[in-house]
């Protein structure tokens, strides 16, 4: 089975534009997670999807968005980017609830 | 909301020696646990996982932890550390309803030649 994927890997932005990264979990995973991880605040949940609901919401403005589609496979947006938002992205699938999460590589946004 | 505490951010061990990375957690309820590690630039990688059954878990490459309810712990050992556990070790609880994980804020192990 091919692991989770994100796209793209790495991505330079500057303040102020918005940006959508993907994430394609595992075949017959229905569950996606992001997480934001940063050297300062450590792994930060986001948010959940369960087919194609999300499920749970960690702490984030709204500017963070994301969604999920019938094949579930996931996007997260962030709008009106901040320098604060450089951080690593990752992404991870599971099958249902409280089985292990799988992570995708991530995707680095470095924002100017 | 759960929270989990992972003790000492940097652990440096010889090679050979033993690895011992603590983590505790907060619940009344004793929840899923996980231990995941992240080389860098990757992902994180399942080492092993807690789901009520023995309370001494094994896991990938050597690696094993204990369940221990009176002290809220899961705390991960390797008896004899390899230059290529050298990571990011980071410890993880899921609340029994719903699939949120809650992350430690990671301890990273140096292995020592």
């Amino acid at each position: 089975k091919a692991g989770v994927t994100q796209t793209p890997r790495y991505l330079i932005k500057t303040r102020g534009q918005q940006v959508t990264l993907s994430c394609s979990p595992i075949s017959g995973h229905r569950s996606v997670s992001w997480y934001q991880q940063t050297p300062g605040q450590g792994l930060q949940f986001l948010f959940e999807y369960f087919s194609e609901t999300q499920r749970n919401k960690g702490n984030f403005p709204g500017r963070f968005s994301g969604r999920q589609f019938s094949n579930s496979r996931s996007e997260m947006n962030v709008s009106t980017l901040e320098l604060g938002d450089s951080a690593l992205y990752l992404c991870a699938s599971s099958w249902g609830q409280n089985n292990e999460q799988f992570f995708g590589p991530g995707t680095r946004l470095t924002v100017l | 909301a759960q929270s989990v505490t992972q003790l000492g951010s940097h652990v440096s061990v010889s090679e050979g020696a033993l690895v011992l990375l603590r983590c505790n957690y907060s619940s009344s309820v004793p929840p899923y646990l996980f231990w995941y590690v992240q080389y860098p630039n990757q992902g994180l990688q399942l080492l092993l996982k807690y789901t009520s059954a023995a309370t001494l878990v094994k896991g990938i490459n050597g690696f094993e932890a204990e369940f221990k309810k009176s002290e809220t712990s899961f705390h991960l050992t390797k008896p004899s550390a390899h230059m290529s556990d050298a990571a990011e070790y980071f410890c993880a609880v899921s609340e029994m309803a719903g699939n949120q994980f809650y992350f430690g804020t990671g301890t990273s192990l140096t292995v020592i030649p």
